[in-house]
This record gives structure tokens, sequence and C-alpha cells, in this order.
């Protein structure tokens, strides 16, 4: 079936230490994966997506990884700030019309 | 240019009662997809929406339906209103597949 699985639901890590948030989806046929944040009240903001004909894809302080053949893909934040605190979702293209999100992962940056 | 517009912001509604939600898309957008967002479940995809026709259906019953109409403004109608319909309802709208969905900032409907 269509299925994304994120893990973990919760994290809580020192400012300026690293995240990561893992995602894995059921679909062979997905070719792309956005990353969105939602900060507490407000809508989902795409940070950052990759396709699958890459393997890695970076901005700044956030990267993402692809392992098609493992169906596995990783979100990578470095020197966590204050502002990245918020709820983050993985979700994976099911057809072109389809976009299944994962449960989400709540990241809290401790100061 | 303007984003993403939802309508109401807020609902409340009665157990078997209907409610029509609105939603309209940043210009130029053709795809409207819709949401329901629950504390535990998470966002779950509804359906979406292209050029008027509906593409793709998730595993919602039959209560929940949709339409777009040729400005690419979508509705999203529940009848039958249950408790368990109370959350927040999302829509996005993108240029098309698989590229960048820009959300609204939702309608929150209680069912009381």
């Amino acid at each position: 079936g269509e299925n994304v699985e994120q893990h973990p639901s919760t994290l809580s890590v020192q400012e300026g230490d690293s995240a990561v948030i893992k995602c894995t989806y059921s679909d062979s046929a997905s070719n792309y994966f956005p990353w969105y944040k939602q900060e507490l009240g407000k809508r989902p903001q795409l940070i950052i997506d990759i396709r699958s004909n890459v393997g890695e894809k970076k901005d700044q302080r956030i990267a993402v990884t692809l392992n098609k053949t493992a169906k596995h893909f990783s979100l990578h934040i470095t020197e966590t700030q204050p502002e990245d605190s918020a709820v983050y979702f993985c979700a994976a293209s099911i057809s072109a019309s389809k976009i299944i999100f994962g449960s989400g992962t709540r990241l809290s940056i401790r100061p | 240019k303007a984003g993403v517009t939802q309508t109401p912001r807020y609902l409340i509604k009665t157990r078997g009662q209907q409610v029509t939600l609105s939603c309209s898309p940043i210009s130029g957008h053709r795809s409207v997809s819709w949401y329901q967002q629950t504390p535990g479940q998470g966002l779950q995809f509804l359906f979406e929406y292209f050029s008027e026709t509906q593409r793709n259906k998730g595993n919602f019953p039959g209560r929940f339906s949709g339409r777009q109409f040729s400005n690419s403004r979508s509705e999203m109608n529940v009848s039958t209103l249950e408790l368990g319909d109370s959350a927040l309802y999302l829509c996005a709208s993108s240029r098309g597949s698989n590229t960048e969905a820009f959300f609204g900032q939702g309608t929150r409907l209680t069912v009381v």
C-alpha cells in the first residue's frame, strides 16, 4: 500500500548540534520527495525537495539524502538554532497527482 | 503575489450538518490538493484536482467530495458531519506534478 513512515516522532537536540529525521516509503515508483516545516499555528512550508535522479541535495544548513534502493530518505539539519524548532514532515509522490506525508517529527532545540 | 487563500478560517458545525470549504490557489497554479490535519494522524491526503478534473483521491468516505472551477478555485464538501471530522483542512496549490506545493492557512472545522 501507499505509506510513508517517519522517525522519530519527537526529537530534542542541543543548540548547535545536528538533527536527523528519517523516512521510508513503500511505492518504488515515487520520484519526488519534499520536506515541509510547520511552525506552531502556521501553514506547512517547503524547506527542501529532492528528485529520484539525485542522491543528495544541500541548501545551507539543510541537506537531504535519498537511497532509492532501500527506499529511504533523510533530512539533516546542522548547527541547529532555536528557530529550527517546529514540526517537520517528509513526503513522497505516489503519482503525479498524489503526495503522501509522513506523520511528522516535532523538533525541539534546547538552549 | 497573493498566496493560497482558504475561507472560512474557522467553522463550528453540528453533527449531521454539511459544510463547504473554499480554496483560492496562487494565480497560474492549476493543481489543488486537499489535506486533513489532525494531531494524531498528521496530514492525510483527501483529493487532488487539475484543470477541473479529480486526478486522485485518498482513503476517505464518500461524504468527502470536492470540485474545481475553471478559474482553478476549489471547494470541498463534507456531508453528514461526524465528531471525528473535526480537524484542520489544508489546501495546497502547485503549477503541476512534482513541483512545490504552497499551502493555505487552513480552515479549522469543529463538529459539536
